[in-house]
């Protein structure tokens, strides 16, 4: 079965240090990988997205990630992390040919110290 | 444009009530998926529905059930409420192949 693991459930940074979430996938085919933020109290925001092409693929707010399919893997990165990144961190997969159903990570908060 | 809606954003019901959810898609989108967000289980795929008809089912109970409209308004309604239905229910719209799915704030329903 499809699956995608976020082996961090809570990682803290300092501000202005740099951010690597981690994410690996267990699917066989070409996946489509996506990162999504959860402020608290709101919905998901999308990140990022790769389907295909370029491996690296850059977001908004900073953010980039890098599909590789030898690890299956698309960790999310940021150079430069700011007070306002504190939320949780979500990594996805669309199975192919199923358009509407995401398979989530269970999540990675990220705690920002000043 | 104007973002996914889901009305209400709060609820508070009964075991054995039922409840209905709404979510009013992106103009022009016409697929609408539904998920739940638990702190145990994570986010969970529920269905969707794509011009009015369920395209994609989730391993959930029959107790959970949805439907399109015409103007792509998309409705879920739980049956007979258990306390585990305790949730965010996140509502989201897409469009084309490719799609990207953009998300709405959520109802939170509170079962007592």
């Amino acid at each position: 079965a499809q699956s995608v693991t976020q082996p961090d459930i809570h990682i803290t940074v300092s501000e202005g240090a740099s951010l690597e979430l981690r994410c690996n996938y267990s699917y066989g085919a070409t996946p489509y990988l996506f990162w999504y933020v959860q402020s608290p109290g709101q919905g998901l925001q999308l990140l990022l997205k790769y389907f295909s092409g370029d491996t690296l693929v850059q977001g908004i707010k900073g953010f980039e990630a890098e599909f590789k399919r030898s690890q299956s893997s698309f960790n999310l990165r940021k150079p430069s992390v700011h007070w306002s990144d504190a939320a949780e961190y979500f990594c996805a997969v669309v199975p192919g040919g199923s358009q509407g159903n995401l398979i989530f990570g269970k999540g990675t908060k990220l705690s920002v110290k000043p | 444009k104007a973002g996914v809606t889901q009305t209400p954003r709060y609820l508070i019901k009964t075991r054995g009530q039922q409840v209905t959810l709404s979510c009013s898609p992106i103009s022009g989108h016409r697929s609408v998926s539904w998920y739940q967000q638990t702190p145990g289980q994570g986010l969970q795929f529920l269905f969707e529905y794509f011009s009015e008809t369920q395209r994609n089912k989730g391993n959930f109970p029959g107790r959970f059930s949805g439907r399109q409209f015409s103007n792509s308004r998309s409705e879920m309604n739980v049956s007979t409420l258990e306390l585990g239905d305790s949730a965010l229910y996140l509502c989201a719209s897409g469009n084309g192949d490719l799609e990207t799915q953009y998300f709405g704030p959520g109802t939170r329903l509170l079962v007592l």
